[in-house]
């Protein structure tokens, strides 16, 4: 089962570069969930989507697009890379909306993004 | 204010001990909350839920205090297998959504020791 899918696992960028990380689900979830995961910070929330052809802003939106054209996949660009976006990136989908009666939040392998 | 506050640790402990993590959250209308478990270098994982009335799990104990606006989860006869990272989440029940986000604190990290 392959679950939740995150393409690339590393990536190295120059500052100013711009890139796609891709996030692919089978699992059928209607909800699709970017977070960064950075030393101290814990997991913050970037965009998210809670169907094909909707996407919302997180806590830390800025300097990232996303688009969900597809249900099973949730992309996240970065359109000009700068320092402060090294991070490690994780998808995250699940059933339903994180509501009273939420379900579990599966993750992603996660990406490793470095930008010089 | 950050939505949910853990103690960062670390907490090193002797196999077969007890420790206890606490988390208090900002929220009062938050209605959901989870300790997720995340090993080094690797995606978290759900442990398990908590519920108001308390809830056990093999070793492991969840507890919710609602007035207090505290969570703790509880591990018993700590076992090797058990040293990771534990967030402590809650559901954020943004004001005019149906879609609480999830808030994750920033982990409390365990290491047990032979």
């Amino acid at each position: 089962n392959a679950g939740v899918t995150q393409t690339p696992k590393f990536r190295v960028l120059k500052t100013g570069q711009s890139m796609t990380l891709l996030c692919a689900q089978d699992m059928n979830h209607e909800y699709m969930y970017w977070y960064r995961q950075d030393p101290g910070m814990g997991l913050r929330l970037i965009h998210y989507s809670v169907g094909e052809g909707t996407t919302a802003k997180g806590e830390v939106p800025d300097g990232y697009n996303v688009s969900r054209l597809k249900k099973q996949n949730f992309l996240l660009g970065l359109e000009s890379a700068a320092p402060s976006q090294t991070s490690v990136y994780f998808c995250a989908s699940t059933q339903r909306g994180t509501t009273a009666n939420t379900g579990e939040l599966f993750f992603g392998e996660g990406s490793r993004l470095t930008v010089l | 204010r950050k939505e949910v506050e853990q103690d960062p640790g670390p907490f090193n402990v002797p196999e077969g001990a007890t420790v206890a993590f606490n988390c208090t959250y900002s929220n009062s209308a938050s209605q959901s909350f989870f300790w997720y478990r995340q090993d080094c270098r690797k995606e978290p994982k759900l442990l398990m839920s908590v519920y108001s009335s308390g809830n056990e799990d093999g070793r492991f104990t969840a507890q919710l205090n609602r007035a207090s606006q505290y969570i703790s989860l509880l591990i018993r006869d700590s076992k090797l297998s058990d040293s990771a990272t534990y967030l402590c989440v809650v559901n954020g029940a943004d004001r005019g959504s149906t879609l609480g986000r999830l808030y994750f604190g920033r982990g409390t990290q365990l290491t047990v020791w032979p």
